[in-house]
């Protein structure tokens, strides 16, 4: 049972574009949602969070947004790089007062020059 | 900064084999999780410490122990090792586990089966 889920295997955009990655999830006990950035053979980077408090959350050219009726939240990423060219996954915590984070299964953005 | 790290980055082992690995948390963190990744999926949580003490399982074989020291690194051993062992082994540490602490991932481990 995917409690998190990214449907988008990958996306592909053009260099000074905006990523739109997108993430669902099922559990409503989740109140916690983080976005890590991966390149092959490396672990997870961190890149932005949000609490199931808020709506949004920025930091630089990422932005979280979270609806919490529609238990969907995207990463916004305005204007796309080409070093932005990774595997990217949706987590979320909070069902469990443990911290432990269960991940989608990853979008693969590709960013073209 | 200071990183999570881990060690060996990599490690190849024969089926039946143990294997332990290694993770030292960024300084002052309190709580480390493990969890694995298999080829293609997403990474799965194993275990979780918190002050020393186990504070989560997941879905981690009883094969498989851990523990966190008292300078907080924290070890994953490994018996009977079984071709689906195979995978990538993250460690990752936070500061106190409310639910809302964000969690740093180390470079992770590739464990080889043969």
């Amino acid at each position: 049972d995917q409690q998190v889920k990214q449907n988008s295997p990958s996306l592909s955009v053009q260099e000074g574009r905006i990523s739109i990655l997108n993430c669902d999830y099922t559990n409503s006990m989740f109140d916690y949602f983080l976005w890590y950035k991966k390149y092959p053979a490396e672990g997870p980077t961190f890149l932005i969070s949000i609490s199931s408090i808020k709506d949004k959350n920025e930091d630089g050219r990422f932005t979280v947004f979270l609806n919490k009726s529609a238990k969907h939240l995207s990463l916004h990423i305005v204007p796309s790089q080409p070093g932005d060219s990774a595997v990217y996954f949706c987590a979320a915590s909070g069902a469990s007062n443990t911290g432990k984070l269960i991940f989608g299964q990853g979008t693969t953005l590709q960013v073209k020059p | 900064a200071a990183g999570v790290i881990q060690s060996p980055r990599h490690l190849i082992k024969e089926k039946r084999e143990t294997a332990t690995l290694k993770c030292y948390p960024i300084p002052r963190h309190d709580t480390v999780y493990w969890y694995q990744q298999g080829p293609g999926q997403d990474p799965q949580f194993l275990i979780s410490f918190y002050e020393k003490m186990q504070s989560d399982k997941g879905s981690i074989p009883d094969r498989f122990s851990a523990q966190q020291f008292s300078d907080y690194h924290s070890e994953l051993n490994m018996s009977s090792l079984e071709l689906g062992d195979s995978a990538l082994y993250f460690c990752a540490s936070s500061l106190r586990f409310r639910g809302t602490d964000t969690q740093y991932f180390g470079p992770g481990t590739r464990l080889t089966v043969l």
